[in-house]
């Protein structure tokens, strides 16, 4: 139990681009969502936590308008990258939790690679 | 906010020993602290979780000890087998969001 599913797990395009990236809970509700970057070698930093049905809360530091987070339902959430440039480029990897517990279940990950 | 901290950031083991990872965390409000195994490439896996109220949690070969007073929290892992190998961070919740601050991971390798 407990599945999240990501997609996509890699893209590679050009500086400029906008990219979308789902986050789907396969066999449970998510009412919080959690989206995550992770640069080589480096540990897991929380981007915004994603509430369905209301506004993400950003970190400290993450430019909201940058990074799109909707969760339009109690299984998607998507994160997009907008105008993305080389310095984007990371492991973008998102998490759920059922609602009422504590472990946080991740996705895969995307790759993400801006050139 | 909340600040974890990680010791070592790697460590070699012959198979067959064991691996202790620390950390210490600076919020006292957090009250959830699970652990996550990431081996190149993949996505954290969660392989042992310890809540506030309780001391230590043991599962097969792996077992967490939490000393809230002094605020750390340990990873021990016994027998260690070469698959054990991978990357490891700590993490603690705080808030009823339960916002994760991971540690900066401890790479483990074990030996034949």
């Amino acid at each position: 139990g407990a599945v999240v599913s990501q997609h996509p797990s890699r893209v590679i395009c050009k500086s400029g681009t906008s990219v979308k990236i789902e986050c789907r809970s396969l066999d449970f509700q998510a009412t919080t969502m959690f989206w995550y970057r992770q640069f080589p070698k480096q540990s897991l930093m929380l981007m915004a936590t994603s509430n369905e049905g209301s506004k993400a809360t950003y970190e400290q530091g993450v430019e909201k308008d940058k990074f799109l987070i909707n969760h339009a339902s109690l299984t998607l959430s998507t994160l997009t990258v907008t105008s993305a440039h080389p310095e984007d480029s990371s492991f973008y990897i998102c998490s759920a939790r059922v609602a009422g517990r504590k472990p946080q279940h991740f996705g895969d990950g995307t790759r993400l690679s801006i050139l | 906010g909340e600040n974890v901290e990680q010791h070592p950031s790697t460590l070699s083991v012959q198979e067959g020993d064991s691996a202790v990872i620390k950390c210490t965390y600076s919020d006292s409000a957090s009250n959830y602290f699970p652990w996550y195994k990431q081996e190149l490439g993949k996505r954290p896996q969660l392989i042992i979780d310890i809540r506030s109220n309780v001391g230590e949690k043991k599962d097969q070969r792996i077992a967490v000890t939490l000393n809230k007073t002094a605020k750390h929290f340990s990873l021990h892992i016994t027998e260690t087998q070469p698959e054990d190998s991978a990357v490891y961070f700590c993490a603690a919740a705080t808030g009823t969001a339960s916002k994760l601050t991971f540690g900066t991971g401890t790479r483990l390798q074990v030996t034949l």
